[in-house]
């Protein structure tokens, strides 16, 4: 089954407890994108990769960093989290054919305690 | 800058009845919209997007929304609601002429009334 899979799905941490969540998709999808969900605000985008080695910062990216070493890979590190990062994140993948309109395929989500 | 304006936090609308979610954006080049359907505990699922070409793009579900670049706009609709569209609806869009990020919408939660 083409997924994408995130974990772990729910996650309470304190402050300054540096956490990965992780995300893989099947779907040998080039692109990949970590976003957060707050109320009102909608999903802002954190960071993208187009490919393995080739990531850029969204709109929200301070205090998050990625890496993609693997086409199926894209983990979230929370390297000093602080309550502002309590949230629900979402991994997706989509194709990447260039032209960047290819629809996105979005893991289940991360509820993040930060206390 | 990209953005992305739903105005309305919640739509109400009777089953059977027409629905329309609305979305305005802004993007300094031409867009790439997209409208993404989130139930309850799960993730966002696409259901329509427009490129280029007919402004009216058929989506799943038996939505549709209307491309009107002299407003920038993009609403979802569909012609008869059903209590199972009962969800939030997020609009995004892409610069086609600005980087690979893409700007959601901040949610506009659909009731169907039964």
């Amino acid at each position: 089954e083409a997924q994408v899979t995130q974990n772990p799905r729910y996650l309470i941490t304190v402050t300054g407890k540096k956490l990965t969540v992780t995300c893989s998709q099947n779907m040998n999808h080039e692109y990949m994108s970590w976003y957060r969900q707050d109320p009102g605000l909608g999903l802002r985008q954190i960071y993208y990769s187009m490919n393995v080695e080739v990531t850029d910062k969204g709109d929200v990216p301070e205090g998050y960093k990625v890496s993609r070493k693997e086409k199926r890979n894209f983990p979230l590190i929370l390297e000093s989290p602080s309550p502002n990062q309590t949230s629900l994140y979402f991994c997706a993948s989509s194709l990447y054919s260039g032209q960047g309109y290819n629809e996105q395929f979005f893991g289940p989500g991360t509820r993040l305690t930060v206390l | 800058a990209q953005s992305v304006a739903q105005p309305e936090d919640q739509v109400n609308v009777a089953e059977g009845n027409p629905l329309t979610v609305k979305c305005t954006y802004s993007v300094s080049g031409n867009p790439y919209l997209f409208w993404y359907v989130q139930y309850p505990n799960r993730g966002l699922q696409f259901l329509l997007k427009y490129i280029t070409g007919d402004n009216l793009v058929k989506g799943s579900y038996g939505f549709e929304a209307e491309f009107n670049k002299s407003q920038t706009s993009f609403h979802l609709k569909k012609p008869s609601a059903l209590v199972s569209d009962s969800a939030l609806y997020f609009c995004a869009v892409r610069d086609r002429n600005y980087g690979q990020n893409f700007v959601f919408g901040p949610g506009t939660r659909l009731s169907v009334l039964p």
